[in-house]
């Protein structure tokens, strides 16, 4: 058991351009999630995978950002034309089905210029 | 409009000496509440939860209070060691309707001087 896995850790890009994130869960974990974390502010929700199906979406998710999940296993969330109120850290967590103790991990730190 | 809410940004503790943190939280849907504690450059680490049935909730040093009513609860840290410093979440879950999300807290600061 490695834990949640999210690459990269850092990445700095420029405004309008496209960058995707990955997410390796707990691998016996059937659920994901997404949060995104400002400075000074606790995790929010962004979505919420249950296998391969995305069963919930914040309205914080605009049309700019779409999260994947293929196969149940790693997801990935990309957005597009990024903006400056992008910059934050976004967090991917996991759990199994019954359990309600999520198991974040480290988080992608995105930084738009 | 904040759902849940940590008031005190920050709370410094001498070690050995009792920790209190607290929430409050608007929801009356909320029914499950969890803590989170955070160390920088790492991930929120799940510590302790409660379900609305209950009214307290203990695991080693670390003790959970809900107050339904008032719609408030504290954690309890005894006794406090300085690797306790920390921010700590609050995070509060509306299961029963459905959401698996959670609704955090801006968190709290913990400093535990030696």
């Amino acid at each position: 058991d490695t834990g949640v896995s999210q690459d990269p850790r850092h990445k700095i890009t420029k405004r309008g351009q496209n960058v995707t994130f990955r997410c390796d869960p707990i691998s016996e974990h059937n659920r994901l999630y997404w949060y995104r974390q400002t400075l000074g502010q606790g995790p929010e929700f962004l979505t919420y995978f249950q296998n391969e199906a995305q069963l919930e979406k914040s309205r914080l998710l605009s049309d700019r950002f779409s999260a994947e999940r293929p196969k149940g296993s790693f997801s990935t969330l990309e957005i597009q034309r990024t903006e400056q109120g992008d910059s934050a850290m976004y967090l991917c967590a996991s759990s199994s089905t019954g359990t309600y103790g999520y198991t974040f991990g480290s988080g992608t730190r995105l930084t738009v210029v | 409009d904040q759902q849940v809410k940590q008031n005190s940004p920050s709370l410094s503790v001498q070690e050995g000496r009792i920790s209190i943190l607290n929430c409050d939280y608007t929801n009356s849907m909320f029914d499950y509440f969890l803590w989170y504690k955070k160390y920088p450059a790492e991930g929120p680490t799940f510590l302790i939860s409660i379900s609305s049935i209950k009214d307290k909730n203990e695991d080693g040093r670390f003790t959970v209070f809900l107050n339904k009513s008032a719609k408030h609860l504290s954690l309890h840290i005894v006794p406090s060691q300085p690797g306790d410093s920390a921010v700590y979440f609050c995070a509060a879950s509306a299961l029963s309707g459905g959401s698996e999300k959670l609704v955090f807290g801006k968190g709290t600061k913990l400093t535990v001087n030696p």
